[in-house]
Parts: C-alpha cells; structure tokens; sequence
C-alpha cells in the first residue's frame, strides 16, 4: 500500500538531547513537509523540501534540522537548541509542481514529550 | 505574507442541522486550496482541492465551494460521525509550501 509512515509514534526526550523523527513515503512524491501542531492550534510549517539534496525554512525552523538525502525519506531532527519541543509532529508529502493534484497527504504523526 | 483564517473557531449543532464553515485567505497566485479533516491524536485526512473561483466539490455530506476570497465547506444534515476538526490550507506561489489555517473544531450533537 502506498502512504507516508512516520515513527516512532511517542517519542520521549530528555532535556538537552536532540532527537529525530522518521518519515518515508512509497508515493513516489517529490515535495515533502514537516509541521508542528500544538493544542487547539493548526498546523505551522518547519521546513519543506521541493527535491533531492534541497529544502527552505518555514516558520518556525529555529531549533530544528532535516537532510533530504533520498525522495523517500525526510527525517526531522529537534535539537538541543529548541526550547519548547513538546508537540504533534506531523510529515506530508505532495506532487511538486504546478498543476492538479498538488494536495499533501499525511502520516500518523510522532507526539514528542519533553521529560 | 500569505495568510489562511478559519472561522468559527469551535461549533455545536445537532444532528441533522446544517451549517457552513469559512476560510478566507490572503495569498500571492493561489494555485490550490485544500480542506482536510482531522481526528483526534491522528494526521489530517485529506477531503477536496479548489483551484479557481466558481469551482465546488461535493462528498457525501460535504461540499467546498471557492470565491477569490474565501472558500466555504457547507455540511448538509451531519451525524455526529461527522466531528473532528477541520483545516483548510492554501499553496500559492511558485515553491510548493503550504500554509494552514487554524481549523474549526466541529461538534455534532445527537
């Protein structure tokens, strides 16, 4: 089946350790996405990558890294530097591109807690 | 800067009563606005892409429409199966990021 898996799905951390979050999608997608979402809040972009080897900042990338190294995967790392790392973190994929079908489509998302 | 607003923030209705929610935006070049569907502790759920004014997409009991300001997702008849949290999103202009709105927490009552 094809579809975007991120993992693990809880995440604990300890203060001042950096972790990483996972994302791979099958889609065959070239845009890829992280997202934050805290209580009763949306969805705030971190970063997206429109292709291999590339990726820009979104708005709130500070205290975050990602590498873009494959099309399949996307991984998020919450550093050290990032003061309020507790949240939903969610990872998307889409067509790149102008045209139709450009909508993203989501994973199950990592809840992180800072312990 | 590109901004989406979603309103109302939180809605009650009884089973069976229809209503609309709202998403306006404010962006550069829209080349696509999208609804999904959120449930709680799970990732948004993709429902409808609008790409220019006029269009509408229908979906069970669900149906977006698109003005060159806003865009409404009416519910017609909900069952309480219907609740869950609502966002919609926008991409616009030549990179392909996209900007949510913060959703509209929909709560149907039998």
């Amino acid at each position: 089946d094809g579809g975007i898996t991120q993992s693990p799905k809880y995440l604990f951390r300890k203060e001042g350790q950096n972790v990483t979050l996972s994302c791979e999608q099958n889609l065959n997608h070239d845009a890829m996405y992280w997202y934050r979402q805290d209580p009763g809040q949306g969805l705030r972009l971190i970063y997206y990558s429109q292709i291999v080897n590339d990726f820009q900042k979104g708005d709130i990338a500070e205290g975050y890294s990602v590498s873009r190294e494959k099309k399949e995967s996307f991984p998020l790392t919450v550093t050290s530097a990032q003061k309020n790392p507790t949240a939903f973190y969610l990872c998307a994929s889409s067509i790149a591109g102008a045209g139709s079908n450009t909508e993203a489509f989501f994973g199950q998302g990592t809840r992180l807690t800072v312990v | 800067e590109d901004q989406v607003t979603q309103s109302p923030e939180a809605l009650r209705l009884q089973e069976g009563e229809s209503s609309s929610l709202n998403c306006s935006y404010t962006v550069s070049g829209l080349r696509g606005l999208f609804w999904y569907r959120q449930d709680p502790g799970k990732g948004p759920e993709f429902l409808f892409t609008l790409y220019s004014a006029g269009e509408e997409k229908e979906k069970e009991r669900l149906k977006a429409t698109l003005t060159k300001k806003e865009s409404f997702l009416h519910i017609t008849a909900p069952k309480p199966e219907d609740s869950a949290t609502y966002l919609c999103a926008v991409q616009a202009g030549r990179d392909d990021k996209i900007i949510f709105g913060k959703g509209t927490r929909l709560h149907i009552l039998p």
